[in-house]
């Protein structure tokens, strides 16, 4: 089974510090994700990273950045950590886009910004 | 990505079978049709997907119609750690693979 780990359930943090949110996946999956969640908003992408070293922004980047130094781990950084960067944050992997198979998702970070 | 339309709640009895439908009438021939779940305070868990026929697996039967314009979500003998938020989504391959999540619909599986 696919397996993508999360490194924290929960982190609180406070306005202004430099957060990292880490995630690995076992699966040697090309592509991976970043995401957050909000009641009513859905799943929005904030980056995703299509190769080592590559990254796209999503639909979210404002306030965040990534990096990709090895093929299975993901980080995504908030730089200036404020209160409307508390959520949910999803970290998500899958095979190249054109093979049509699934992304598999992590069990999430919610992360609490005072 | 085609936009799809579920909706917003629905309830099954434990044991029975529960369909859940999904509206994509704008899908494209190379768009395929996505579910997850998702339960409480966990991640989306994937659970089938197909492009024109019906598909299944272990969790679930997938029916697409024949024109694609609508699924439909079976699981055959619901249980109470089914209740979750089902996803259903529509993407082509390549589109990096990103998925657009909707609100989904949340089934209630009741003893």
């Amino acid at each position: 089974d696919v397996k993508v780990t999360q490194s924290s359930r929960y982190l609180v943090k406070r306005t202004g510090e430099k957060v990292f949110l880490e995630c690995v996946q076992d699966m040697d999956h090309e592509n991976m994700f970043w995401y957050r969640q909000d009641p009513g908003l859905g799943l929005r992408l904030i980056y995703f990273s299509y190769d080592v070293k590559m990254k796209e922004k999503g639909d979210i980047p404002e306030g965040y950045s990534v990096s990709r130094e090895k093929k299975e781990r993901f980080s995504l950084i908030l730089e200036s950590a404020s209160t409307n960067q508390t959520s949910m944050y999803l970290c998500a992997s899958s095979p190249p886009g054109y093979s049509n198979q699934p992304q598999h998702f992590g069990d999430g970070t919610r992360l609490s910004i005072l | 990505d085609a936009k799809t339309t579920q909706p917003t709640s629905m309830d099954c009895a434990e044991g029975r079978a529960a369909n859940l439908p999904c509206n994509h009438s704008t899908i494209s021939g190379n768009e395929y049709v996505y579910w997850y779940r998702q339960i409480h305070s966990q991640g989306p868990q994937y659970i089938i997907h197909g492009l024109k026929n019906n598909e299944t697996n272990e969790m679930a039967s997938l029916i697409i119609t024949e024109d694609r314009k609508s699924s439909t979500l079976i699981l055959p003998h619901a249980t109470l750690r089914d209740t979750a938020v089902y996803y259903c989504i529509v993407r082509v391959g390549t589109n990096a693979g990103k998925s657009t999540f909707g609100d989904g619909t949340t089934l209630t599986v009741k003893p």
